[in-house]
């Protein structure tokens, strides 16, 4: 199947700084992305859906101004972690897929980030 | 507001059985069915999808039945082997939608 990368696997940072995370699609071209967030032992949680070359569209109780979004191209979506505090700490994994009809969905290796 | 129920947060089977997880949803009449297996600290990786208008899928030792009478699935595994323990997701969804996961099943299969 098609290949997501993302990247870092794990980061630790200071809280009060801000943390990117990078999801790819190696062999083919993601017309949207899905970012989710996943705390120990539940389900995934979508956070935000982007498009590229638009705005993305934020799932409710998620704040965009925290949780920034960027899909610049048809291989690439990041989201930074704003002003990070313990509280963010979490497991973020994002999906890819082809298109719009595309049914399947394509994960990433997820990021753990944990803010001290 | 939609919602989905999976049969138990963990479920332990002997090497060789089969095991059988149940995704349950409501207020929901999804098009499509997906399975997923999430190893720890590692992104979900997709397993099988049915359609509403499927019965049964197969795929090697796994089975996937999809009851839109009983907004139900059934998701089997047939001759378990230690490598199956990981925990097992569905997310109904239409056509277009975003997807919504269910809790997820936790395996483990014993040796």
């Amino acid at each position: 199947g098609a290949v997501v990368s993302q990247h870092p696997s794990r980061v630790i940072c200071k809280s009060g700084t801000s943390v990117k995370i990078e999801c790819r699609s190696l062999d083919f071209q993601a017309t949207t992305m899905f970012w989710y967030r996943q705390f120990p032992k539940q389900s995934l949680m979508l956070m935000a859906t982007s498009n590229e070359g638009s705005k993305a569209t934020y799932e409710q109780g998620v704040e965009k101004d925290k949780f920034l979004i960027n899909h610049a191209s048809l291989t690439l979506s990041t989201l930074t972690v704003t002003s990070a505090h313990p509280e963010d700490s979490s497991f973020y994994i994002c999906s890819a897929s082809e298109g719009f009809m595309n049914t399947e969905a394509f994960f990433g290796q997820g990021t753990r980030l944990t803010v001290v | 507001s939609q919602k989905i129920e999976q049969n138990s947060e963990a479920l332990n089977i002997q090497e060789g059985k089969t095991a059988t997880l149940t995704c349950n949803y409501t207020n929901y009449s999804p098009a499509y069915l997906q399975w997923y297996r999430q190893d720890p600290g590692r992104g979900p990786v997709f397993l099988l999808l049915i359609r509403e208008n499927e019965k049964e899928k197969r795929k090697e030792r796994l089975k996937v039945t999809f009851d839109t009478t009983l907004k139900q699935s059934l998701f089997h595994i047939t001759a378990s082997q230690p490598a199956d323990s990981a925990t097992y997701l569905c997310a109904p969804h239409n056509y277009g939608q975003n997807f919504v996961f269910g809790p997820g099943t936790r395996l483990s299969v014993l040796p």
